[in-house]
């Protein structure tokens, strides 16, 4: 059973186009966080959510607590963009905190 | 600043080889974590230690030991390595204990490590 679900699992798309990747999760979450793996396996944290949405350059995130779902957005899509988009949750309970990510969403902008 | 720097880059090991995986975070953070990345699976969360001088387990902490040496420095010590333990593992860091939503994460470069 994975606790965080991301479709696509693998996405092309033309340079300039608008991209969509989404997040399901099925646990009550304190955070939400989208991060980014590039091709030489680093890894950045893009956005943290608990709540609405995030915007920083063409990228924007959203979050609906109630329907359990987040998705990250990048507008203008660039050759650049071409990564993993992984999407982990924090939950908080009395034995703390657990974090589950998701598999990640492959991206290939292709110019 | 250097953020989070792991050491070794790669490591190649056999069966009951043991060996320290170290890590340093330059930034002052409280929080730092180990993961393993597998193919098809996400990352895990082996230990963490939310503080200076505490550590606790995370979702696969069987056959991983670690030690929070300092407020910089956080190894992982595999004690007798097995296959299964082939992955990349990536160590983390956060100001503080990954609680609220502000909490960033800074990951090192990663350890790829294949044990034979």
């Amino acid at each position: 059973k994975n606790e965080v679900e991301q479709s696509p699992q693998n996405l092309t798309a033309q340079e300039g186009e608008f991209i969509t990747i989404n997040c399901s999760y099925s646990v009550g979450i304190s955070a939400l966080h989208w991060l980014q793996q590039h091709p030489g396996g680093g890894i950045v944290s893009l956005f943290m959510l608990s709540s609405g949405k995030k915007k920083h350059g063409r990228l924007i995130a959203t979050i609906n607590i109630q329907e359990k779902h987040s998705s990250l957005h990048i507008t203008a899509s660039h050759p650049r963009d071409s990564a993993v988009y992984i999407c982990a949750v924090v939950t908080t309970g009395t034995g703390g905190n657990q974090f589950y990510f998701g598999t990640g969403t492959s991206l290939t902008v292709i110019p | 600043n250097a953020g989070v720097t792991q050491t070794p880059k790669f490591q190649v090991l056999k069966t009951g080889q043991s060996m320290t995986l170290q890590c340093a975070q330059d930034m002052n953070h409280n929080s730092m974590y180990w993961y393993r990345q597998d193919p098809g699976m996400g990352l895990r969360l082996i230990y963490y230690s939310a503080s200076e001088g505490t550590t606790d387990k995370g979702e696969v902490p069987n056959g991983y030991n670690v030690s929070r040496l300092n407020k910089r420095e956080f190894s992982l010590r595999l004690e007798s390595a097995a296959p299964s333990q082939t992955s990349v593992y990536f160590c983390a860091s956060s100001a503080l204990w990954l609680v609220a939503a502000y909490n960033e994460q800074f990951f090192g470069p990663g350890t790829r490590l294949t044990v034979l």
